[in-house]
């Protein structure tokens, strides 16, 4: 079945330790996105990628970086994570940007000692 | 606008029962909309969309109505099951991103 896959599902690092979190998709959607979520929250898109086109959001923090190598493939990289940055990490695809349905994702939980 | 606040409004039914989850959306620009199911520790699961074209949708056991003049927004479940128990974000897409709405948590009860 075409999905979005985001490995691994729990990651737990250490406070400063560089973590990476990857997605996939088979759509072979143009848009990818990412989004953080915190409890009983929604989902906070952090950016977003048009192809090889990058789209970061004005209040998204430095510390978090994305590379999108192919159609497929995209991560989401905490450079030093902190304490507040432990939450719920969403990819999602679109085939397009306005009017088109995204597909999530289950996420990965991260969680910083 | 952004979703905020600690505390998600709770909506509790007895199974069997219809309910009515209800959003109010920000922009009057906004010309697709979406509702989403999230269960607990999982992704947003998309459940049924409406066009602005559009103020009535169905699909099997929910509707979703659009009120353009308030810029409402509601999920109807018909004989709501247990499996239907989550927390349900109703987003709008006014422009190239989906800004979603508070959410609302949904238990059912036997």
């Amino acid at each position: 079945d075409a999905m979005v896959i985001q490995n691994p599902r729990y990651q737990v690092t250490q406070f400063g330790k560089p973590v990476t979190l990857s997605c996939s998709q088979t759509l072979n959607h143009n848009v990818m996105y990412w989004y953080q979520q915190k409890s009983s929250q929604a989902p906070k898109l952090l950016f977003h990628y048009y192809d090889k086109d990058f789209n970061n959001e004005a209040d998204t923090p430095d510390n978090f970086q994305s590379r999108r190598p192919n159609t497929s493939f995209c991560f989401l990289d905490i450079r030093s994570p902190g304490l507040g940055d432990a939450a719920m990490y969403l990819c999602a695809t679109s085939r397009d940007y306005r009017a088109d349905t995204q597909y999530f994702g289950p996420g990965t939980r991260l969680t910083v000692l | 606008g952004e979703s905020v606040g600690l505390h998600l409004p709770t909506l509790s039914v007895q199974e069997g029962d219809n309910s009515i989850i209800n959003c109010a959306y920000s922009n009057s620009a906004s010309d697709y909309f979406i509702w989403y199911k999230q269960e607990s520790g999982k992704g947003p699961q998309f459940i049924i969309d409406i066009r602005s074209n559009m103020d009535k949708r169905q699909g099997q056991r929910v509707t979703v109505l659009l009120n353009k003049t308030v810029k409402h927004l509601s999920l109807q479940i018909a004989a709501t099951q247990p499996g239907d128990s989550a927390v349900y974000f109703c987003a709008e897409t006014p422009a190239d991103k989906l800004i979603f709405g508070t959410g609302t948590r949904l238990q059912v009860f036997p």
